[in-house]
C-alpha cells in the first residue's frame, strides 16, 4: 500500500534554532516528493519539490533532501522563525498525472 | 493573478441539507482537484478534473458530485450532507502533468460543519 509516514508527529524549538523534519514513503513507482507549508487556516504552499534524480533542494531557510533508494526525506530548517509555526507536509507522487499522496504532516510549533 | 479562489470560507448546514462549493483559478491549469482534510489525516483527495468537460473519482467520492462547465471553475456539491462530512475542503489547479514536477496551487479553504 502506498503511504507517506512523517516524524514527528509535533515538535516545539526556540526562536533561532535548527530542526530537521522526517518522511518515510512506500510509494511505488516514484515521481517526485514535495513539501508543503500549511500555515493555520491557510491552504498549503509548496516550497520544494524533487524528482528521484534530485538529492538536495534549498529555498531560503528551507533545505530538503532526498534518498530514494531507501525512501526517505528530511526538511531542514535553519535559523527558525516565528513564521515557521505551521504545519509541514510530505507528499508523494507515482507516476506522472497519479493522485498525490499526503502525510499527515508535522506541527512545529516555534517559540520565543 | 488571484490564483486559486474558493467560496464560501465557512458553512453550517443541517443534516440532509445540499450545498454547492464553489473553486475557481486564473491560471488557465486544466487540471483540478477537490481535496477534504480532516484531524489527524492526510488531504485526501475526493474528486478531480483532467479538463473542461471531465471529471474522476478520487479516493474519497461517495456522497459528492462534482462538474467542470468552464475551464477556471470546478464545483463540488453536497446532495444530503451528513455529520461525517464536517471537514476542511481545498480546492487546487495544476498544469498538464506532463512533466515530471508539475505543481499543484491550493486554494484558501472552506470549513464545513453538518450538523
Amino acid at each position: 500500500k502506498n503511504q507517506v509516514e512523517q516524524s514527528p508527529q509535533s515538535l516545539i524549538i526556540l526562536e533561532g534554532k535548527n530542526c530537521t523534519l522526517q518522511c518515510n514513503y512506500t510509494v511505488s513507482p516514484f515521481s517526485n516528493l514535495r513539501w508543503y507549508k500549511q500555515d493555520t487556516g491557510r491552504g498549503p504552499v509548496s516550497l520544494t519539490i524533487m524528482t528521484f534524480s534530485e538529492n538536495t533542494k534549498s529555498n531560503g531557510r528551507y533545505t530538503a533532501t532526498l534518498d530514494a533508494d531507501t525512501k526517505q526525506s528530511s526538511l531542514h530548517i535553519t535559523a527558525s522563525q516565528l513564521s515557521d509555526s505551521a504545519s509541514y507536509i510530505c507528499v508523494v507522487s507515482g507516476q506522472a498525472g497519479t493522485a498525490l499522496i499526503f502525510g499527515k504532516g508535522t506541527t512545529l510549533s516555534v517559540s520565543s | 493573478n488571484a490564483g486559486v479562489t474558493q467560496t464560501p470560507k465557512f458553512r453550517v448546514l443541517k443534516t440532509g441539507q445540499s450545498m454547492t462549493l464553489l473553486c475557481a483559478q486564473d491560471m488557465n491549469h486544466e487540471y483540478m482537484y477537490w481535496y477534504r482534510q480532516d484531524p489527524g489525516m492526510g488531504l485526501r483527495l475526493i474528486h478531480y478534473s483532467v479538463g473542461e468537460g471531465t471529471t474522476a473519482k478520487g479516493e474519497v467520492p461517495d456522497g459528492y458530485n462534482v462538474s467542470r462547465l468552464k475551464k477556471q471553475n470546478f464545483l463540488l456539491g453536497l446532495e444530503s450532507a451528513a455529520p461525517s462530512q464536517t471537514s476542511v475542503y481545498f480546492c487546487a489547479s495544476g498544469k498538464i502533468p506532463g512533466l515530471l514536477a508539475y505543481e499543484q496551487y491550493f486554494g484558501p479553504g472552506t470549513r464545513l460543519t453538518v450538523t
